[in-house]
């Protein structure tokens, strides 16, 4: 069983849709959960980044942590064309280096307009 | 925002050759440097930490006389494959942290590499 599981989609929905984006964890140690964008061919890019339980929002984006379910969640409101891209859920653990970051596989999203 | 930039952006090479990739923090300090691999339609599988001025520290199963890392500065690493085999061919990234935290990991844009 891989430490973080997440479905690598396709995704697709239309222009204004909610889309949500999942990921499941088996390590209690993680510390910090964050989802990064990539776009085909380009380095991640950090959307969010969360400690606790509980929601964090940032305009259309809400991410969501529940430590006791092991589940986090990426939501996007009113998703646009300029969306589509790969979502990767990732996780902080301490290791003999320091921090090392976990990555889920990545959901494809595709936003038709 | 924090930028990290990396050399070359794309690189095709013969098998048997040695490739360096470099990766520049360009408005920060880093004092850690991470170094990924993704294959297609694959997670990014860390390969090693490196804190400026130590030996870099590699995961399991990533060979490190194969992979060498140097990270002489705190806006500068290296990573070279020795070598180079077509199992090699893969997109390489590069991420620069500023507290030893994940949170703070900024990403480069990638290599790809192509070994023929």
């Amino acid at each position: 069983q891989k430490e973080v599981e997440q479905d690598p989609g396709p995704l697709s929905v239309p222009e204004g849709a909610i889309v949500s984006l999942n990921c499941t964890y088996s390590n209690s140690a993680f510390q910090y959960f964050m989802w990064y964008r990539q776009y085909s061919r380009k380095g991640p890019e950090l959307l969010m980044y969360t400690y606790s339980s509980g929601n964090k929002e940032d305009g259309r984006f809400t991410a969501q942590v529940d430590k006791s379910s092991k589940y986090i969640s990426l939501f996007i409101r009113d998703s646009q064309p300029s969306d589509s891209a790969t979502y990767l859920c990732a996780m902080t653990v301490a290791n003999q280096a320091g921090t090392a970051l976990i990555f889920g596989k990545g959901t494809t999203l595709s936003v038709s307009s | 925002g924090a930028v990290v930039s990396q050399h070359p952006s794309r690189v095709i090479c013969k098998s048997g050759t040695s490739v360096k990739i470099e990766c520049r923090s360009l408005d920060f300090q880093a004092t850690t440097m991470f170094w990924y691999r993704q294959f297609p339609k694959q997670s990014l599988m860390l390969m090693a930490t490196s804190n400026e001025g130590s030996k870099a520290t590699y995961e399991q199963g990533v060979e490190k006389d194969k992979f060498l890392i140097n990270h002489a500065s705190l806006t500068l690493s290296t990573l070279t494959v020795t070598s180079a085999h077509p199992e090699d061919s893969s997109f390489y990234i590069c991420s620069a942290g500023t507290s030893g935290g994940g949170e703070t990991q900024y990403f480069g844009p990638g290599t790809r590499l192509l070994v023929l």
